[in-house]
């Protein structure tokens, strides 16, 4: 049973530019969220996606959006990188159907660098 | 906002050693969950509590929602080297019905001397 899976491991990428970083939901789950967690803190939301849709978004500026697609799994994309966006990206993924949405199971992570 | 303490921050512990950690909130939630983080590696899952006053084991980690729901706490018995990591609590309110992200602690860094 595959666990949540996250590309690329690692990435670097200087100001200005843009990003999209991909996860895949554990076998079963329909829900995904993303998280950014800097050095030394807890996870912050960014946002859940659902049924193809946004379902709830954390205090992120508009450069950060995402998208589901039809098998569940999700992307993260974030334009006019700054410095501040260095951090490792996180996607959990749980599920509706279990009655257990909240219980989130989380990927190893993206880990990005902005120069 | 709500808004999570964790403590302790760190500690540092000899193996076989109890261990406890916890968490409090300003606000209630229905859901804990904890988490334990190694480097470069997302958090795993440890031990998930739905209801208040549930006493959860897993192995030799014990964990609490406090019957306030504002509380939880993370025991840890005979510590091994293994434990060594970054352990997290979070939590989530579903009473307004449309609240779906986790709050998280800041953690607290477990270290253990053989």
């Amino acid at each position: 049973d595959a666990g949540v899976t996250q590309s690329p491991t690692h990435l670097i990428k200087t100001r200005g530019q843009q990003v999209t970083l991909r996860c895949s939901p554990k076998s079963g789950h329909d829900t995904v969220s993303w998280y950014q967690q800097a050095l030394g803190q807890g996870p912050q939301f960014i946002f859940q996606y659902y049924e193809e849709e946004e379902r709830q978004r954390g205090n992120f500026p508009d450069r950060f959006s995402g998208h589901q697609f039809p098998n569940y799994s999700s992307e993260l994309n974030v334009n006019a990188l700054l410095l501040g966006d260095s951090a490792l990206y996180l996607c959990a993924s749980s599920s509706i159907t279990s009655g257990r949405t909240n219980t989130q199971y989380f990927g190893p992570g993206t880990r990005l660098t902005v120069l | 906002g709500q808004q999570l303490n964790q403590s302790p921050q760190s500690m540092f512990i000899q193996e076989g050693e109890d261990v406890s950690m916890n968490c409090t909130s300003s606000s209630i939630f229905n859901t804990w969950l904890w988490y334990k983080q190694e480097p470069g590696e997302g958090p795993v899952l440890l031990i998930a509590l739905y209801k208040a006053g549930e006493l959860t084991s897993n192995g030799r980690l014990t964990a609490q929602f406090g019957i306030t729901r504002k509380d939880s706490f993370l025991n840890i018995s005979a510590s091994i080297p293994s434990d060594v990591g970054i352990y997290f609590c979070a939590g989530l309110d579903r009473s307004g019905g449309s609240n779906y992200k986790l709050t998280f602690g800041k953690g607290t860094l477990l270290t253990v001397n053989p």
